[in-house]
């Protein structure tokens, strides 16, 4: 299996433009969850699906995040409009969800908000 | 969750084992033990769990002592791409709440 598959890698936008991160798990896995990574607050969970169904959006910032799964293959992480304060590293990860916390992490997205 | 205590950096030869420990002294009973790292630029990525028995696989053995309150994790012979920060994490399993909390970590360099 290739393993989680992130695009784009990197990402430059101007403040205030819609971004679209994307996110392949692993052909399987029942779980996808979308993390986000900065020096000051760490790696921080935004939300997590189980079968397509948002589980816990708890640690979404605020409405410009959203975030869907239409399919078992394809998920989706938007901000809009985005702000400098989001430039970060955004990881998706995928889990089998038996029992374990196993989670398999993609290379993530490097995003810089101008 | 349980919190976990880990040193913020360590060093270790090319060669030797590197033992890393964490302190979970608050852990119940239905709480596993989890360790990741994340190397450089990379995802992080899992390395092995364990509820009490001591674990072994590819990567790296798991200790967990007996009162479950501190466990360490063995990398048996560290090379230079084992320099990452490592964490440990300790979590229910089978919950339906797939959420891991990633602290600060420590950070392991291999010299050679």
């Amino acid at each position: 299996d290739a393993g989680v598959i992130q695009s784009p890698r990197h990402e430059v936008t101007e403040m205030g433009q819609e971004v679209t991160l994307r996110c392949k798990p692993i052909s399987g896995h029942d779980y996808l969850f979308w993390y986000r990574q900065t020096m000051m607050r760490g790696l921080e969970l935004l939300i997590y699906f189980n079968n397509n169904v948002p589980i816990d959006d708890s640690g979404m910032p605020e409405d410009r995040f959203s975030a869907k799964m239409p399919n078992a293959s394809f998920s989706t992480l938007k901000i809009q409009p985005s702000e400098p304060r989001d430039s970060a590293v955004y990881f998706c990860a995928s889990s089998p969800g038996t029992g374990s916390n196993e989670q398999y992490f993609g290379p993530g997205t490097r995003l810089t908000v101008t | 969750d349980a919190k976990t205590t880990q040193p913020p950096s360590m060093d270790c030869a090319e060669g030797r084992a590197a033992n890393l420990p964490c302190n979970h002294s608050t852990i119940s009973g239905n709480e596993y033990v989890y360790w990741y790292r994340q190397i450089h630029s990379q995802g992080p990525q899992y390395i092995i769990h364990g509820l009490k028995n001591n674990e072994t696989n590819e990567m790296a053995s798991l200790i967990i002592t007996e009162d479950r309150k501190s466990s360490t994790l063995i990398l048996p012979h560290a090379t230079l791409r084992d320099t990452a920060v490592y964490y440990c994490i300790v979590r229910v399993q089978g919950m339906n709440d797939y959420k891991l909390s990633f602290g600060a970590g420590t950070t392991v360099t291999v010299r050679a």
